[in-house]
């Protein structure tokens, strides 16, 4: 079982845009900044899209926002296009030894 | 370029013993985790454990805790994983990934395929 709960599917309509939520607790994600979130096409790496909870790296996309509030923090894709199509993962540093959990990840198809 | 190269692909049979490799490169190998994360067919991404190489610290996610062994060897900058004795159920793609300093996986590896079957 993952430490953070992300919804299995969601789903949108080019142009459209979508929301993956990723829920902790005060220990991981309510408890501190360093929520990221991956992008995997598969057959490939993963790629960090969001980091410290709305941050992007350069190159990515300003289609792809993060946010927090409490224990869940929040990918929002606006535009969807297709090549978005792909899974995606929350993380977050955790107070346990692990020093970092990861969500189940979220299959997102676009219609 | 920072860059995470892994060892190829392996085929294996149950029982067997296994040590992938990753190679890092531009950057100080000491100063970051690094660590080593599981895709099973069909399923998402594991996270593992990782490894400070600077002074060994170890941390494993609880379900892999002495199932793996995450290893450095600082003098070429290579983190490993290793099985004593591979099941069919370690058949996946393993990848390696650098931990950046606000604790975000900044740099991936392509990713290591194992294939235990007898």
């Amino acid at each position: 079982q993952s430490a953070l709960t992300q919804p299995a599917s969601v789903s949108g309509s080019p142009g459209q845009s979508i929301t993956i939520s990723c829920t902790g607790t005060s220990s991981d994600v309510g408890g501190y900044n360093s929520v990221s979130w991956y992008q995997h096409h598969p057959g490939k790496a993963p790629k960090v899209l969001i980091y410290t909870v709305s941050d992007r790296p350069s190159g990515v996309s300003n289609r792809f926002s993060g946010s927090k509030s409490g224990n869940t923090a929040s990918l929002t894709i606006s535009g969807l296009q297709a090549e978005d199509e792909a899974d995606y993962y929350c993380s977050s540093y955790t107070s346990s030894s692990t020093l970092v959990v990861f969500g189940g990840g979220t299959k997102l198809t676009v219609l | 370029e920072v860059q995470l190269v892994q060892s190829g692909a392996e085929v294996k049979k149950p029982g067997e013993s296994l040590k992938i490799s990753c190679k890092a490169s531009g950057y100080i190998f000491t100063s970051h985790w690094i660590g080593w994360v599981r895709q099973m067919p069909g399923e998402g991404l594991e996270w593992m454990g990782i490894i400070f190489p600077g002074d060994s610290d170890t941390r494993y996610r609880p379900s892999f805790q002495g199932q793996v062994t995450i290893s450095v060897d600082k003098s070429i900058d290579t983190a490993y994983v290793q099985w004593s004795s591979l099941m069919a159920s370690d058949t996946a793609v393993y990848y390696c990934m650098r931990l950046s300093t606000y604790y975000y996986v900044d740099v991936w590896g392509k990713g290591t395929t194992v294939t235990v079957s007898s």
